[in-house]
């Protein structure tokens, strides 16, 4: 158990519908990376946050969206959803989003019909 | 262009034995990271072991080093001992650190280790 925890575990959606992926890092950790890994993409990063502001920003698609809010938990919402969105989706912390080791949440498996 | 390249799909390794998965990077920016992550068939990410383009020694983490060659842009990480449990897909992943003080991450498409006993 990393300490990262995600939900839901699963989610079955239709297109066209919005989704929220809950992530909530380690205790102390300020940093929180989301990535999605696809059949089609392999694995990708989509957006980083520290302290509660945008880190760092990677193929996430206008569709998508993410927060940090103040207590550190993190939000992607994923919207008009498209099959190609069926992916699964980590979420990682780290102590403070440079170096460090990364500790990832068990994921999202996302289905969109 | 690809900016990481796992040239190998899969690969086997008999148990006990040293096993090197390789990776090449490209980039122009002087300052970035690289990583290895693993991924057991159970579907978890595990962050393995990191370098910085400054670092003068090859990082190592128990068994995982990575065998840092600058000039050839590569970025192989050896497992040495190898282990049942090491069967998992693997992952380099590169980070550029961009001039506008944000990074920008890379992952190559995996090799997929098998470890016989």
């Amino acid at each position: 158990d990393s300490g990262v925890t995600q939900t839901p575990k699963h989610l079955i959606t239709a297109t066209g519908q919005r989704v929220t992926l809950r992530c909530s890092p380690r205790s102390g950790d300020l940093s929180v990376y989301w990535y999605q890994q696809s059949l089609d993409q392999g694995l990708q990063f989509l957006i980083q946050y520290y302290n509660g502001e945008e880190r760092a920003k990677g193929n996430i698609l206008e569709r998508f969206s993410a927060q940090q809010f103040p207590d550190l938990h993190s939000e992607l919402n994923l919207s008009s959803l498209e099959l190609g969105d069926s992916a699964l989706y980590f979420c990682a912390s780290s102590v403070t989003g440079d170096v460090e080791t990364q500790y990832f949440g068990p994921g999202t498996r996302l289905l969109v019909l | 262009a690809q900016k990481i390249t796992q040239t190998q799909p899969g690969m086997f390794v008999q148990e006990k034995e040293a096993v090197t998965l390789d990776c090449t990077y490209d980039t122009s920016d002087p300052s970035y990271g690289l990583f290895w992550y693993k991924q057991p068939s159970s579907g978890e990410m595990i962050f393995l072991i990191y370098q910085g383009s400054y670092d003068q020694q090859n990082a190592t983490e128990g068994r995982y080093s990575l065998n840092f060659q600058k000039a050839r842009k590569s970025a192989n990480l050896v497992i040495s001992a190898s282990q049942l449990g090491d069967s998992a897909m693997y992952f380099c992943a590169m980070r550029e650190d961009l001039t506008s003080g944000t990074y920008k991450y890379i992952f190559g498409t995996g090799t997929r280790l098998k470890v016989l006993a």
